[in-house]
């Protein structure tokens, strides 16, 4: 069964540092990446997404990718209140042509002021 | 703004009654999905169309049935609602060829 895997948490992480999310993939055909933020009775948004090998920058946010390893991350630089939500990896398995994601059950993240 | 309207946005109902949502898009996407969320599962997908009257099942299809019969409209049934299908649950467009998918707002539906 392919399988996306991400930590629980809850991990907290002091305003102003780095949060650092981690996601792990069972299919090794696997070509799009995605990560989505949720906050508490709302619906998923899009963060970013990450298709190549390295890193790919958005403002604060950082994505990762090494397929080699099947894994994912997602870097946050200077943390705020704003940023706790729960973060969503999702990940396209089989390639393009497989229109559909798969999600792991999300890392909740808090920020302590 | 995705373009996504879901609808309704809340509904309680009873064990047995048939239950239709409803997601309409403005964005022309062929791809729709509907999705459910539940504490421990993460997002898990029911059904999702790549055309007018084209569908395919998700992995947890079982007690739900899926129309599309307009590019903009994809409607979910639950022909016979059981307690087991008090979840929220999330239409989304998109996802051409690795594409992101872009959420709607959610139907929290509660059975009884």
């Amino acid at each position: 069964q392919k399988e996306v895997e991400q930590n629980s948490g809850p991990l907290s992480v002091p305003e102003g540092a780095i949060a650092s999310l981690n996601c792990t993939y069972s299919d090794r055909g696997s070509q799009s990446f995605f990560w989505y933020r949720q906050y508490s009775g709302k619906s998923p948004e899009l963060i970013m997404f990450i298709y190549s090998n390295g890193d790919k920058e958005d403002g604060r946010f950082t994505a990762q990718l090494n397929k080699a390893s099947q894994y994912v991350s997602l870097l946050i630089r200077d943390s705020q209140p704003s940023d706790s939500a729960t973060y969503l990896c999702a990940v396209n398995m089989g390639g393009f042509g497989n229109e559909k994601l798969t999600f792991g059950t999300g890392t909740r993240l808090t920020i302590i002021p | 703004d995705a373009g996504i309207t879901q609808s309704p946005r809340h509904k309680v109902t009873e064990t047995g009654t048939p239950v239709t949502l409803r997601c309409h898009q403005t964005e022309n996407h062929r791809y729709m999905y509907w999705y459910r969320q539940d504490p421990g599962h993460g997002l898990r997908l029911i059904h999702y169309s790549y055309g007018v009257k084209d569908t395919d099942k998700g992995e947890v299809s079982d007690g739900y049935s899926v129309s599309r019969s307009k590019t903009e409209d994809f409607l979910l049934t639950l022909e016979s609602a059981t307690s087991s299908q008090t979840s929220v649950y999330f239409c989304a467009t998109g996802g051409t060829r690795g594409q992101p998918q872009h959420f709607g707002d959610g139907t929290r539906l509660s059975i009884l």
